[in-house]
């Protein structure tokens, strides 16, 4: 059992399109990360979210972190064939701490 | 400047072989970390670096797995003797200091066949 769930686990839409990606848990974190990941390669670091209720955006990209700091949401406005790639949420339970990884959302934007 | 380097990128081996796996972080990272990443699912920490101490190793399987850190720069996971179950791609990040962001080196794809 994870302890972070990303929902769904897949999603495939067409370029322009909106998503959005859940990360849940039942534990609370001292901060949230998302990650993007591309076939063959690392994640790479889009954002971290560490107040609760807070919201950035990131281009087209908008991270929420829910208000008890304990689930987190991705959402894509206008979907874009680059957009595709693997969508990794990850926690701290403390300052310095590891992070924990969700399972991954894989997301799928077609032309 | 360089990322996070890691080599080999792809390795297919028979069960019951030994395989290593090498990494150089980003010049000047004092902490290192290893994960493994099965397939479909996210990154899990196998083992922390602080310069050259292991700080958190709890998820390494210390039977078949070890890795060394010596003068606090590169860094090498070894297996022996690797299982089916080992197929994966290992992951090596490094951050300036622990807590601190993260980079992810590409990974080497490890198939035991």
């Amino acid at each position: 059992t994870q302890l972070l769930e990303q929902s769904p686990q897949f999603l495939s839409i067409q370029e322009g399109e909106n998503l959005t990606v859940y990360c849940n848990s039942s534990s609370v974190f001292s901060s949230l990360q998302w990650y993007r990941q591309e076939p063959g390669e690392g994640p790479v670091l889009l954002v971290t979210v560490v107040t609760g209720g807070e919201v950035k955006k990131l281009k087209r990209l908008t991270f929420q972190f829910g208000d008890a700091r304990k689930d987190s949401s991705l959402h894509i406005t206008a979907a874009q064939p680059g957009d595709t790639g693997l969508y990794l949420c990850a926690g701290a339970r403390a300052a310095g701490n590891k992070l924990t990884f969700g399972g991954g959302t894989r997301v799928l934007v077609k032309p | 400047e360089a990322g996070v380097v890691q080599s080999p990128r792809y390795k297919i081996i028979e069960k019951k072989q030994p395989v290593a796996f090498w990494c150089n972080p980003i010049s000047g990272h004092n902490t290192l970390y290893w994960y493994r990443q099965n397939l479909g699912q996210g990154p899990e920490l196998l083992i922390r670096y602080e310069n050259e101490e292991a700080v958190d190793d709890s998820q390494l399987p210390k039977d078949r797995f070890s890795a060394e850190r010596l003068k606090g720069v590169d860094s090498t996971l070894k297996i022996q003797p690797a299982e089916l179950g080992d197929s994966a791609v290992y992951l090596c990040a490094s951050s300036f200091n622990s807590g601190e962001t993260q980079y992810f080196g590409p990974g080497t794809r490890l198939l035991v066949l």
